[in-house]
This record gives structure tokens, sequence and C-alpha cells, in this order.
């Protein structure tokens, strides 16, 4: 099974900081990788597919790039809301998830 | 706006099994080229895919859950359902169900708590 590992596991920032996630995979996927947003006592919520694209209605202050076995998930000015857990998915191979980043208020 | 809804016990005793639905509304399950998922979440820690079956009826499992799993649709009520069999505390958790195509998930239910203890 593909394993998607994430780093950091946890991250503390300020509002308007720009934050990046990793996401990196144990083979290579192509594309086929989400991110996605939790928060507590809610579903995940899907903010870029294919890698790089945002999905309708997310801010763009949100982008994803790479491909292959490395990714990223970059805010380029955190919001109040933007603060919450962080999941990568891919899709190559059935699907599994990174373990998740935890962003924190500093 | 496709919505999905979880149900089902919310206490399962050990050794038992553990049965969801998910009801889709919104739109039709078995139009476009979907798939339907389930995922769980213990408390405090990541999602673990269960298993999706398309459209078609076919279906694809998670290899560590493989054996004790059983994922299937009903047409007719536009739902959903997931069998686990089995049962240990280690399967207490958060069950979503997940509708999407081969490379997102678009739409996610609320979450239901089913936790397994005698």
């Amino acid at each position: 099974a593909i394993q998607l590992t994430q780093s950091p596991s946890s991250l503390s920032a300020s509002v308007g900081d720009r934050v990046t996630i990793t996401c990196r995979a144990s083979q290579g996927i192509s594309s086929a990788l989400a991110w996605y947003q939790q928060k507590p006592g809610k579903a995940p919520k899907l903010l870029i597919y294919d890698a790089s694209s945002l999905e309708s209605g997310v801010p763009s202050r949100f982008s994803g790039s790479g491909s292959g076995t490395d990714f990223t998930l970059t805010i380029s000015s955190l919001q109040p809301e933007d603060f919450a857990t962080y999941y990568c998915q891919q899709f190559n191979s059935y699907t599994t998830f990174g373990q998740g980043t935890r962003l924190e208020i500093k | 706006q496709v919505q999905l809804q979880e149900s089902g016990p919310g206490l399962v005793k050990p050794s038992q099994t553990l049965s969801l639905t998910c009801t889709v509304s919104g739109g039709s399950i078995s139009s476009g080229s979907y798939y339907w998922s389930w995922i769980r979440q213990p408390a405090g820690k990541g999602l673990e895919w269960i298993g999706r079956i398309y459209t078609s009826g076919s279906t694809n499992y998670n290899p560590s859950l493989k054996s004790r799993v059983t994922i299937s649709v009903d047409t007719s009520k536009n739902q959903f359902s997931l069998k686990l069999s089995s049962v240990t505390a280690a399967d207490t958790a958060v069950y979503y169900c997940a509708g999407g195509g081969s490379r997102t998930y678009d739409y996610w239910g609320q979450g239901t708590l089913v936790t397994v203890s005698s």
C-alpha cells in the first residue's frame, strides 16, 4: 500500500503568516493527490485536487503543487478560520491518507 | 446539492457486526461515475479508508480490513451500506460516508460515532 508522510505533524503560526505543509508518497503517484481541511467535530473539506487544482469556493490563498512523490500545500496568508488539521490523500492506488498536520495559533 | 447522512447503532458489542447506512439526497446514487466510500477516524487520530463501491456495484476494500468488510448499495433507496464483522474496541471511531469521482471526495456525511463495548 502507498504510504503518505506529512510534515510537520503540527505547526504553530500567526495570522498573516505563509505556511507550507509537505506530503511525501512512498512511491510515485503522478498528480493523484488531494488536500483536505478538517475542523474539530466536522467532516473533512476538499481544498485541492489533482495536486494543484483549487476546489470551487475555496479561497485563492490556498494552493497546491507537486507531482510524483513530493507535494506541498501552501496557505499564503493565514486567516483565523484556517487553524485546523490538514490531510493529504492519494488516489493512485485505491486511496490512503496522510497522518495529518495540525495547524495551531501561535 | 448532494448531501449524505449516516445512520445506524451508536453502540455495538465486541465480536458482533457493525452496520451503517448512508442515505444520499439531492442526487441519484446511480447517476454519473461516482464512488461511494466509507472512512473512519478514531478519536484524536487520522483518517482511515475502509472501502468504496462504484455505481456499477464493483467494490474495493482496504487490505487491512478486507476480510471483515462488506459494502453494498441499494439504488431503490438511494443508500449504500457498510458491514464490519467481528468488531473489537479498536473499531471504535467516527464513521464517515463520502462520495466523489475517482480522484476526489466531494461530498461527506457529518459522521457518526460508533463505540464497541459490552
